[in-house]
Parts: C-alpha cells; sequence; structure tokens
C-alpha cells in the first residue's frame, strides 16, 4: 500500500462543477503540498498547509491531521483547470517529500 | 526574479551514452532536489544538495548516477551509460531554507529524457 493515496485517480466535470480531490497518507507528516502539473509541463505549488485550510481564488485545500486526509476544492470549475494534481507530504521521519500518483482531471466545456 | 530553470527540456540519448542534466535554482536559494517521475508513476526523491554539499543521497540508483551543486554554476545531474529504463521526466526543486516543514518548494519545468 503506498504511504500517500489519492482518489480518484481519473476525473472528467463539467465546466462550472465543484470538484474534489482526496489524499489519505499514513505517515506522520510536518506539511501537506498539493501540487498541479499540466500535461508536457512543469509542477506549480497550489498549496502547502499543516494544519486548518487554505484558499487561493477559486481553490480550497484542507487537512485533518487526526484522520490523515487531505483534500483539494476546486469551485466553478473551468477547461484550464484541467491538469494532473498531485499530493505530497513531508515525512517527519526522513524529512523528505513522497509524493501520491497524481488525480488527471479534465474539465469540458 | 526567473524560477527554477531546468535544460534542456527534453534531451534523447542513445543506449551507453551520457546524460547530464542542469537546474539552476531560484535567486537567493541554496538547497536544490533531485526528483524523477517515471512514466505513469509518481514523483520519486532522488537526491537533496546544498552549496558544495551532498545532503542526502538516499533516492539515488547505486551505479550511474550522480549529483553535485558547484560553488558557482547549476546543479547537475549524470547519469553515465544510460539505458532505456532511465527514459523519464527528471524535475528540480529549490528551497531557500534547509528542511523547514515551513519552506515551500518551486519546481522547474523537468528534462525530458528519451533514451533510444
Amino acid at each position: 500500500k503506498n504511504e500517500v493515496e489519492q482518489s480518484p485517480q481519473n476525473l472528467t466535470a463539467q465546466e462550472g462543477e465543484f470538484i474534489t480531490i482526496n489524499c489519505s497518507y499514513s505517515v506522520g507528516i510536518s506539511a501537506l503540498h498539493w501540487l498541479q502539473q499540466h500535461p508536457g509541463g512543469g509542477i506549480v505549488s497550489l498549496f502547502m498547509l499543516s494544519s486548518g485550510k487554505k484558499k487561493h481564488g477559486r481553490l480550497i485545500a484542507t487537512i485533518n491531521i487526526q484522520e490523515k486526509h487531505s483534500s483539494l476544492h476546486i469551485t466553478a470549475s473551468h477547461p484550464r483547470d484541467s491538469a494532473v494534481y498531485i499530493c505530497a507530504v513531508k515525512s517527519m521521519r526522513t524529512d523528505k517529500l513522497i509524493f501520491g500518483t497524481g488525480t488527471r482531471l479534465q474539465v469540458f466545456p | 526574479n526567473a524560477g527554477v530553470m531546468q535544460n534542456p527540456r527534453h534531451l534523447v540519448r542513445r543506449r551507453g551514452q551520457e546524460a547530464r542534466l542542469r537546474c539552476s535554482p531560484m535567486k537567493g536559494h541554496s538547497h536544490v532536489y533531485w526528483y524523477r517521475q517515471l512514466p505513469e508513476e509518481g514523483l520519486k526523491f532522488m537526491v537533496y544538495l546544498q552549496k558544495e554539499n551532498i545532503i542526502d543521497e538516499s533516492g539515488m540508483p547505486k551505479e550511474r548516477f550522480s549529483a553535485e551543486f558547484p560553488k558557482e554554476g547549476p546543479s547537475i545531474l549524470r547519469i553515465q551509460q544510460v539505458v532505456r529504463g532511465d527514459s523519464a521526466a527528471y524535475f528540480c526543486a529549490s528551497s531557500p531554507l534547509a528542511g523547514s516543514y515551513n519552506s515551500p518548494l518551486h519546481f522547474g519545468n523537468g528534462t525530458r529524457l528519451t533514451v533510444t
């Protein structure tokens, strides 16, 4: 079992829909990152959080440390949101990032 | 303020050749991380360097792979005698602070290595 699990693996949505991507992890962490990767492109850091909730534009990230779970929400989704969203946790034991395999999101107009 | 710069973006090598991947961190960042993304897999940590020091290379294959971050110039990830299994996207990230949980990471656009 992977130390970081994301669901769903693939997600399609109509423009305007509310999107939720989930991340569960099994190790002790000091921080959790949400990253965005466009096809053939680089990786952009969206959020880094260690507790509570953060919001940036139409993106919201939450984390529940007790339940070892985080969610990334996209409100009013748009085709330009189509990308792979990656959850990564910083292991408290090794101080290294452990990555999920990503959620591929496609938003259709 | 330029971001993390990686070059080349695409690199094609024949089996047995050497591949050199370069990463210039963001201005003011002295910590560099290399990650590998195999097709259809998640990113995996390879090595963590500070200027002139390898801090953690526990993710690097024992043979053919090496990394450096000299006092002057970019960080280099070097793969000798490449094999088809080395085909992957290699990402570099930099941060200003060492190991701190509140230190954000800035990624480059990656180098896509294809071994023919």
